[in-house]
C-alpha cells in the first residue's frame, strides 16, 4: 500500500524556521495538502495543492515541492504553532486518499 | 458557517455493529464528496471511506472493506457509516469530512465521534 513518510517530530525555537518534509513516490504526479491539528481539536487545512494557502492562514505557513518530497515551512515560529502536522495526497492509481504519519512540532 | 456534526459513537463489543451519522450544514451537501477519516488514540489520521455526490461511487480502505458501508441521504444532508464485525483495532475518533473532489484538499471537518471496541 502507498505511504507518505514524515519525520515523527521536529523541534524549533520561537522565531526560527521549521521545515517538515513528506515523501512519497506519487508526489511528482499528485498534489499534496497539509493539515494542522492542535490537541483535542479537528485538523485544519493550512496548505493545498502543494503550495497554496487558504484564506485566513497566516503567511508564515508555506509549502513547496521537489520531486518525491513536499515540504511545509513555518517561518517565524510562534508558541501557538505547536501542534501535529499531517500531509495528505492520493496514491498513483488515483484510488486511495493517504495521510502521512504526522509530525509533532515542538516549540522550545 | 459550515458545520459537520457526527453522532452514533460509543462502546461496542468485538464483533458488534454501530452506525455513525453526520449532519451537514452551511454548504451545498449534495454537491460535495464525503469521507470518513479516523484517528486511533494517540495515533495519526487514517482515511476510511469516501462517497461521491450522487452515491454512485464509493471506495474503502483495505482494513475496512467488506465490513463498513458508507452511504448518504442528500435530502437530509446526512452521511452515514455502517460498521459491522467491529474489531478492537477499529477503536478511534471518526471524523466526517468533505471536499469538492475526492482527491482534493479536505475543506471541512467535523469534531469527531469516538468509537470504542472492547469487551
Amino acid at each position: 500500500s502507498y505511504e507518505l513518510t514524515q519525520p515523527s517530530s521536529v523541534s524549533v525555537s520561537p522565531g526560527q524556521t521549521a521545515r517538515i518534509t513528506c515523501s512519497g513516490d506519487a508526489l511528482p504526479k499528485q498534489y499534496a495538502n497539509w493539515y494542522q491539528q492542535r490537541p483535542g481539536q479537528a485538523p485544519v487545512l493550512i496548505i493545498y495543492k502543494d503550495n497554496k494557502r487558504p484564506s485566513g492562514i497566516p503567511e508564515r505557513f508555506s509549502g513547496s515541492s521537489s520531486r518525491t518530497t513536499v515540504t511545509l515551512t513555518l517561518s517565524g515560529v510562534q508558541a501557538e504553532d505547536e501542534a501535529d502536522y499531517y500531509c495528505q495526497s492520493v496514491d498513483s492509481s488515483g484510488t486511495y486518499v493517504v495521510f502521512g504519519g504526522g509530525t509533532k512540532l515542538t516549540v522550545l | 458557517e459550515v458545520q459537520l456534526v457526527e453522532s452514533g459513537g460509543g462502546l461496542v463489543q468485538p464483533g458488534g455493529s454501530l452506525r455513525l451519522s453526520c449532519v451537514a450544514s452551511g454548504f451545498t451537501f449534495s454537491n460535495n464528496w464525503m469521507h470518513w477519516v479516523r484517528q486511533a488514540p494517540g495515533k495519526g489520521l487514517v482515511w476510511v471511506s469516501r462517497i461521491n455526490s450522487d452515491e454512485s461511487s464509493t471506495s474503502y480502505a483495505e482494513s475496512v472493506k467488506g465490513r463498513f458501508t458508507i452511504s448518504r441521504d442528500n435530502a437530509k444532508n446526512t452521511l452515514f457509516l455502517q460498521m459491522n464485525s467491529l474489531r478492537v483495532e477499529d477503536t478511534a475518533v471518526y471524523y466526517c469530512v468533505s471536499n469538492d473532489f475526492w482527491s482534493g484538499p479536505i475543506d471541512y471537518w467535523g469534531q469527531g465521534t469516538l468509537v470504542t471496541v472492547s469487551s
